[in-house]
Parts: C-alpha cells; structure tokens; sequence
C-alpha cells in the first residue's frame, strides 16, 4: 500500500519565525517520487519541488529547504524566515508504480498561517 | 512550463442537470490525464485515470456511470458530471503527464481546478 501523512493539520507561526512541514510516506517500490505542492486559496496547485528515491541530497531554494530521509521514510519542507504570502496549504505527495506514469498520492495537507 | 488548462473555471447547476468539465494540455500532447476531486479542506482524492483512445480507470468507489470521461485526443480530456447533485459539489483539478522520452521522467503538470457548485 502507498501512503503518504501529514500529521499536522494546522500550523500557525508569526511573520519571520521559521516552520517545519512534516511529511512520512509508505511504499514497497524502490523507485518513486515525492512532491511539494502548495495550494493557495485560489486553489491552483503550485509544484515546489521533485525527489526521486535515488537522490537523499537535501535541497535549498531560496526560503525553502528539503529534508528528504530513506531511513526515516520522511520528506520534510522548512520555510525560513516565513512570510505571509506563504500562507497557504501545503500538499506531501508520492508517484509511485510502474510506466513512469504512476498516479500521485496526496498526504492530508497541512495548512499553514502566516500572520503578520 | 507547460500548461493545462481548465474549463469552465466555475460552474453552478441545478440538481439533475449534468455538467461537462475539459482538461486541455495547452501545449504538449498527453496520452495520460488524471482527474482529482478534492472537497473543501480535504485532500485531492483521485478519481480516474485517462488515456488516449481508450477506457478510462477509476478509482474504487468512484462511479463510471456518473462521472463519465472522454479522452478522445491527446491535448482533450473531458470529465462530464451526469444527473448532478448537491453532494457532487467540489473542486474538480485534472492533470496531464507530459512524456518528455523514452526513458526520461515523465512530469505531470496540474490545470487550475473547476469549482462546481449545485444547487
């Protein structure tokens, strides 16, 4: 079975405080992918970021970092220094499956409240 | 990136009408689409999974009779809502895997949703 949780449903974090997004999934396959995505509340998702298994590099682009663990079976995103646009929520996701065409499977999203 | 689109953005109905919902990849063509639904403060759920020219797959405990999809070109999948009720309002979000090569990872590319609202 593949799965992926977001254990936090809610996080609200004042302007500048750094925030820890949480993400564990499950899979039998050896080859998959995992996903950021944020959803605004115009509700078009937006892709943040791709991880293939094979690949354990954590990542940094601006704000954001990754934080990907096999061990753990863990993909955490960090917002440094948050802002309030970065107010949104958030979707974990996991391809999986064969034909490189494997459907995504999405964590609950954790919404996340910038205030000012 | 490439691009998918949606439309209409938004619709209201009347219960027992049926609603039409098309999915364009704008400027690649896609022999696979994929058709979420996802309900206020909920995850996306998939639905179904289009090809090009053939059935599509759904998912368990989604009805085929009710949620009927055409995938009849690789730039047009259409997802038609039929005798709509209250509880089918939701946000339905397709999207389409662009195939960049044999072998090569295959990105998959969201539209921006159609809200659906009846009444």
């Amino acid at each position: 079975a593949q799965k992926v949780t977001q254990a936090q449903t809610e996080i609200s974090v004042v302007e500048k405080e750094d925030v820890t997004l949480d993400c564990v999934y499950e899979t039998r396959d050896t080859t998959y992918y995992l996903f950021w995505y944020k959803q605004p509340p115009s509700g078009e998702l937006v892709f943040l970021i791709r991880r293939n298994s094979f690949d354990e590099q954590n990542e940094i682009s601006g704000r954001y970092s990754w934080n990907f663990q096999k061990s753990t079976s863990s993909f955490n995103f960090t917002i440094t220094a948050s802002q309030v646009v970065d107010s949104a929520v958030y979707f974990c996701a996991l391809r999986a499956g064969s034909g490189n065409t494997g459907k995504l499977i999405f964590g609950q999203g954790t919404t996340l409240q910038v205030k000012p | 990136g490439a691009v998918v689109s949606q439309h209409p953005s938004r619709v209201i109905c009347k219960s027992g009408t049926s609603v039409k919902i098309e999915c364009r990849s704008l400027d690649f063509q896609a022999t696979t689409m994929f058709w979420y639904r996802q309900f206020p403060k909920q995850s996306l759920m998939l639905m179904a999974t289009s090809n090009e020219g053939s059935k599509a797959t759904y998912e368990q405990g989604v009805e085929k009779d009710k949620f009927l999809i055409n995938h009849a070109s690789l730039t047009l999948s259409t997802l038609t809502v039929t005798s709509a009720h209250p509880e089918d309002s939701s946000f339905y979000i397709c999207s389409a895997i662009w195939t960049s090569g044999r072998g090569a990872y295959n990105e998959q590319f969201f539209g921006p949703g159609t809200r659906l609202t009846v009444l």
